[in-house]
């Protein structure tokens, strides 16, 4: 079955550039989304189709892909932006959809 | 505002039934098409199923084909996800999202 690879864990000090990425054969034609969980809460998108920003969404949240691999960045991260994110994606038939393992990303 | 909210948890025995329901409001139900995601206690997200915004066209993650089935009724802006001959592994929180909105999920818990 598809899979979707994320690094376990990523750790920054706060305003250093966070970057987590995301590999998968079928990214090279479907796109990536990003979501953001915090303990005990609902997942939050933050990245949809590769890099489309919701409005909701701070600008130090951005998103690309390139190939098999996409990569959710932010720029200046801050202590609330602790959390595990998810990659989001579908296999090459478009009709099964997958998540990451999930990264968590330390900010201290 | 967008709302979804899902009802219908609890706790079942091994190789039992439950329905899930997901209430949906304010934004237009039939134009989506809407997921189910669950997440096991202390695990990563998970996708279920999907069903396309006319309910014709559903797909199954290969952990729950055959057991689950998903459904929606577009003039009660509602979504459902039967599960039959439920697992211990089927524990977990169960919810719906049309992809850029989730509820805020139901506890399924599988248990004798």
């Amino acid at each position: 079955s598809y899979e979707l690879t994320q690094p376990p864990s990523v750790s920054v000090s706060p305003g250093q550039t966070a970057r987590i990425t995301c590999s998968g054969d079928a990214l090279a034609k479907k796109y990536a989304y990003w979501y953001q969980q915090k303990s005990g809460q609902a997942p939050v998108l933050v990245i949809y189709e590769d890099s489309k920003r919701p409005s909701e969404i701070p600008e130090r949240f951005s998103g690309s892909s390139s190939g098999t691999l996409a990569t959710l960045t932010i720029s200046g991260a801050q202590v609330e932006d602790e959390a595990d994110y998810y990659c989001y994606s579908t296999d090459s038939s478009g009709t099964h959809w997958v998540f990451g393992g999930g990264t968590k990303l330390t900010v201290l | 505002q967008v709302q979804l909210v899902e009802s219908g948890g609890g706790v079942v025995q091994p190789g039992r039934s439950l329905r899930l329901s997901c209430a949906a409001s304010g934004f237009t139900f039939s134009n989506f098409s809407i997921h189910w995601v669950r997440q096991a206690p202390g695990k990563g997200l998970e996708w279920v199923a999907v069903i396309s915004y006319d309910g014709n066209n559903k797909y199954y993650a290969d952990s729950v084909k055959g057991r689950f089935t998903i459904s929606r009724d577009n003039s009660k802006n509602t979504l459902y996800l039967q599960m039959n001959s439920l697992r211990a592994e089927d524990t977990a929180m169960y919810y719906c999202a049309n992809g850029a909105y989730w509820g805020q999920g139901t506890l399924v818990t599988v248990s004798s």
